[in-house]
C-alpha cells in the first residue's frame, strides 16, 4: 500500500523554538506539498516542490520554509515557532501526470503542533 | 484556479443516496475534477475523479454535465461511516498541479 508517512503524530514546542516536520513518500511523486488546516479557514496551502531542491510558495508561506534534498523526502520547518502556528499539518505527494490514468493526491495522516 | 462552490453541509440518512453537487463556473479546458473525503484528524482520501459524463468506481460516481460548470459526487445508500468533509477541486491535478480546497461540504450521516 503507498503511504505518505509523517514522521509525528502530535508535537508541542516552546515559543521561539526551531521546529521540522519531516514526511517521506515512497510513491516515487514527483510533487509534495504541505498544508495546515485550522478550524473555519480549511486546508491552506503553505509550500510545494516540483522536483528535488524545488520549491515554491503556496499561499501562506510566511514563517515557514522548506527543504527537498531527496526526492522522497519534504521537510516543512518553523524557523521560530509561535503560537499562531498551532494546527495540523499534512504533507501531501502527486505524480507529475504524462499518462492517461489519473491520479489524485495522497495525504499523510497529519502533525497537530501544538506551540506553547 | 478555478474557484469552487458547494454547500456547508448536508444531512442524510443510512441507506440513503446522497448527491453534493460543485459550482465551477471558471472551469478551465485542462482542468479535471477532483472530489476528495476527509475524516477527523485524518488527511483527505482521493474519492473520484474526471474529466467529463460520468465517471463511477467503487465508492462513488461523478456526473458531470456538457458545460463542466458544475459537477455532482453520489454516494449510494451512505451509511454511518460516511460521515466526512467531502471537498471539490478543478485544476491540472492530471499534471501534478497544486489543488486549492475549498470549505468542503460536512456530511452528517445519522441513523
Amino acid at each position: 500500500d503507498v503511504k505518505v508517512t509523517q514522521s509525528s503524530r502530535y508535537l508541542v514546542k516552546r515559543t521561539g523554538e526551531k521546529v521540522f516536520l519531516e514526511c517521506v513518500q515512497d510513491m516515487d511523486h514527483e510533487n509534495m506539498f504541505w498544508y495546515r488546516q485550522d478550524p473555519g479557514l480549511g486546508l491552506r496551502l503553505i509550500y510545494f516542490s516540483y522536483d528535488v531542491k524545488m520549491k515554491e510558495k503556496g499561499d501562506i508561506p510566511e514563517g515557514y520554509s522548506v527543504s527537498r534534498e531527496k526526492k522522497e523526502r519534504f521537510s516543512l520547518i518553523l524557523e521560530s515557532a509561535s503560537t499562531n502556528q498551532t494546527s495540523m499539518y499534512l504533507c501531501a505527494s502527486s505524480f507529475s501526470g504524462g499518462r492517461e490514468q489519473l491520479y489524485g493526491y495522497t495525504f499523510g495522516s497529519g502533525t497537530r503542533l501544538t506551540v506553547v | 484556479l478555478a474557484k469552487t462552490t458547494q454547500p456547508i453541509s448536508m444531512d442524510s440518512y443510512e441507506g440513503q443516496e446522497v448527491n453534493i453537487t460543485c459550482s465551477h463556473n471558471n472551469i478551465a479546458t485542462n482542468d479535471y475534477i477532483t472530489w476528495y473525503q476527509q475524516f477527523p484528524s485524518q488527511g483527505p482520501r482521493f474519492i473520484i475523479q474526471g474529466y467529463k459524463t460520468k465517471v463511477t468506481n467503487e465508492v462513488a460516481s461523478l456526473f458531470i454535465p456538457a458545460d463542466r460548470k458544475s459537477s455532482t459526487l453520489s454516494l449510494p445508500r451512505v451509511s454511518l461511516s460516511d460521515t466526512a468533509v467531502y471537498y471539490c477541486l478543478v485544476g491540472e491535478d492530471n499534471q501534478g498541479g497544486k489543488l486549492i480546497f475549498g470549505q468542503g461540504t460536512e456530511l452528517s450521516v445519522k441513523p
